[in-house]
Parts: structure tokens; C-alpha cells; sequence
């Protein structure tokens, strides 16, 4: 299994302003995803963090408002920018390995004012 | 397009009850299937993972079954106890091996 830290674990922003989330991973992994969890609802992918490489977006997501980065094989960071209210939402990173069960980090949860 | 499905959406028992959640899904091409469990405000826990081949897997109190032919998962917990309550979520993974996509959940309320 692989144990998965994030943060920040909360935080309050202002409307227009960025965000970014770091995740790390206690063991080489070879996929890092991020997903956005909001209010009373399930998990929606938003991109495959490749090492190395561009991210993968999910349809609905642009690199520009959520910039990702995964430099090495355990670490990967999350933007959210020109943040707005319909932008607070528990944001989670995961990582899966060559058996492909992911594993969840605790999440960040973003408030925009 | 996958689309998973959690029947009920939320359940409510006295503690000691045995109880089943039904997850079903639509394309029947997976890869595995994983049951979490979300605490309030908080990231997910994996509780069982079956892989495609697989009938079930079993974890103390928890046992998750698979029938992908018909597309359909169920998670059934033992003596339930009120340190169950929480949401808990089905998801599958595609023939591809990478994007997991999820159920909307059961909230499990277990009352002491």
C-alpha cells in the first residue's frame, strides 16, 4: 500500500486568487490522479498527473485554470487559479501502482470567498 | 461511458445489524472494482479491492462480492457498529487500468 500526504489539509481564499496543493507519496508509484470531491457529492476526475510530461485533462478541465506538475515519480502539485466560489470543494490526490488499487491522500479542503 | 450506481443512498440500522450496500455498473469491461469508506470532511479509506477474475474478497467484518457479467458489486458488513457510520463508495477501474470511476455513495448511519 502507499501512504499519501497533502497539503494544505484546509484553506480559505479569496475570489481571483491561486492555490496550489503538493502531494507526496511514501513509495514510487506509477500513476497520480487528482479529483475534486464537491459539496454532497462523489469524486469527478480531474486529470492523470504524468511524470515528466503534460498532465491528462478530463473533459471540463483546462490546463489553465488547474496546472499540474509531477516532477518525480512520488510527488505531484495541484493549481487551482482565478479561484471562485463554485471552486470550494475537497480537493484529493490518489496514486495506484502496477495492481491499479488507488489509494487517497486526506484530501484538501478549499473555501473561496 | 461507465456509470456506477449505489443503491440506497443513505441506510440507517440499530448496531448489531447485518446490512448490504448494491453498487451496479454499466460496462462490464473492468478492470477491478474498490470499495472506500469516507469519513466526513475526510480522504478515502480502501476497504477491498476485487480484481475482475475474482468472485469476493473478505476483510473482518466486511465482505465485498463481485459479479461482473451482470454488473454488479454488493458490500456486506457484519455486526454493524456505530464506528461504521460513514459514506461509503463503490468504484470500478476500465480495461485501461487507470481512471476509477465512482458511485454517488450509501451514508451509513448506525445507531447505537
Amino acid at each position: 500500500s502507499a501512504v499519501i500526504s497533502q497539503k494544505p489539509s484546509r484553506d480559505i481564499c479569496q475570489r481571483g486568487t491561486s492555490l496550489t496543493i503538493q502531494c507526496q507519496v511514501d513509495s514510487q508509484v506509477t500513476m497520480m490522479f487528482w479529483y475534486r470531491q464537491q459539496p454532497g457529492q462523489s469524486l469527478t476526475l480531474i486529470a492523470t498527473a504524468n511524470q515528466g510530461s503534460e498532465a491528462t485533462y478530463e473533459s471540463g478541465f483546462v490546463i489553465d485554470k488547474f496546472p499540474i506538475s509531477r516532477p518525480n515519480l512520488t510527488f505531484s502539485t495541484l493549481t487551482v487559479s482565478n479561484m471562485s466560489p463554485e471552486d470550494s470543494s475537497i480537493y484529493l490526490c490518489s496514486a495506484s501502482g502496477t495492481g491499479y488499487e488507488q489509494y487517497f491522500g486526506p484530501g484538501t479542503r478549499l473555501t473561496v470567498t | 461511458k461507465q456509470e456506477v450506481t449505489q443503491i440506497p443512498a443513505a441506510l440507517s440500522v440499530p448496531e448489531g445489524e447485518n446490512l448490504v450496500l448494491n453498487c451496479s455498473f454499466t460496462d462490464s469491461a473492468i478492470y477491478n472494482l474498490q470499495w472506500f469508506r469516507q469519513d466526513p470532511g475526510k480522504g478515502l479509506t480502501s476497504l477491498l479491492l476485487i480484481q475482475s477474475s475474482q468472485r469476493e474478497q473478505t476483510s473482518g467484518r466486511l465482505n465485498a462480492s463481485l459479479d461482473k457479467s451482470s454488473g454488479r458489486s454488493t458490500l456486506y458488513i457484519a455486526a454493524s457498529q456505530p464506528g461504521d457510520s460513514a459514506t461509503y463508495l463503490c468504484a470500478v477501474t476500465g480495461t485501461s487500468g487507470s481512471r476509477l470511476t465512482f458511485g454517488e455513495g450509501t451514508q451509513l448511519t448506525v445507531n447505537p
